[in-house]
């Protein structure tokens, strides 16, 4: 175990639809980063809040939207679900020190049909 | 333009036998390059990580890393590979901040 939990861990949804993925960071780590990771790729950075704030976002839309709350869990929102949105998605807690610490959790299984 | 590339996408073992996993760089900025195993239905392990002191990098279960700028690449290896390295490695560039980069992956197979 890491640590960090992440529900659920596998996922159904239709295109069009709304989906919420949930992350419980380790106490302490303030900071939360969200990656998606399509198969066979590596994954890639959605965003990341500190402190309940976004402060960093890679190149996903609008759509893709997430909230941290102050006992360290955080959620991944996404809108308008499409195929392509089929990924593993994984949460990263991380601690006041930075990159050093990144515990990844166990990721959700979402698959868009 | 930051960027990683593992230059395999898949590397065949036999137990016992060395591993070695390529991956090369390109960062403007001095770089901290990380490699993590991910096993099947696993989150992300750290084994390593280069932030600009040793060039030579120890890492857990017997794996190893060197950071060489003239040829801007970060080597994974281990002289004698387990069953139970089989999974998928992936070398990570953070260039400070958020903006960490990971390669597409390698997948390790490790024959018996």
């Amino acid at each position: 175990e890491t640590g960090v939990t992440q529900s659920p861990t596998h996922l159904i949804k239709t295109r069009g639809q709304q989906v919420t993925l949930r992350c419980s960071s380790q106490s302490g780590h303030n900071t939360v980063s969200w990656y998606q990771q399509a198969l066979g790729q590596g994954p890639q950075f959605i965003f990341q809040y500190y402190r309940e704030e976004e402060n960093g976002r890679g190149n996903f839309p609008p759509r893709f939207s997430g909230l941290q709350f102050p006992n360290y869990s955080s959620e991944l929102n996404v809108n308008a679900l499409e195929l392509d949105d089929s990924a593993l998605y994984l949460c990263a807690s991380i601690p006041p020190e930075g990159m050093d610490g990144y515990t990844f959790g166990s990721g959700t299984r979402l698959t868009v049909v | 333009a930051q960027s990683v590339t593992q230059l395999d996408s898949h590397v065949s073992v036999s137990e016992g036998t060395p591993v070695l996993l390529r991956c090369n760089y390109s960062s403007s900025y001095s770089p901290s390059l990380f490699w993590y195993v991910q096993h099947p239905n696993k989150g992300l392990q750290l084994l390593l990580k280069y932030t600009s002191a040793a060039t030579l990098v120890k890492g857990i279960n017997g794996f190893e890393a060197e950071f060489k700028k003239s040829e801007t690449s970060f080597h994974l290896t281990k002289p004698s590979a387990h069953m139970s390295d089989a999974a998928e490695y992936f070398c990570v560039l953070n260039t400070g901040g958020f903006k960490t980069i990971f390669g597409a992956g390698t997948r390790l197979f490790v024959k018996a």
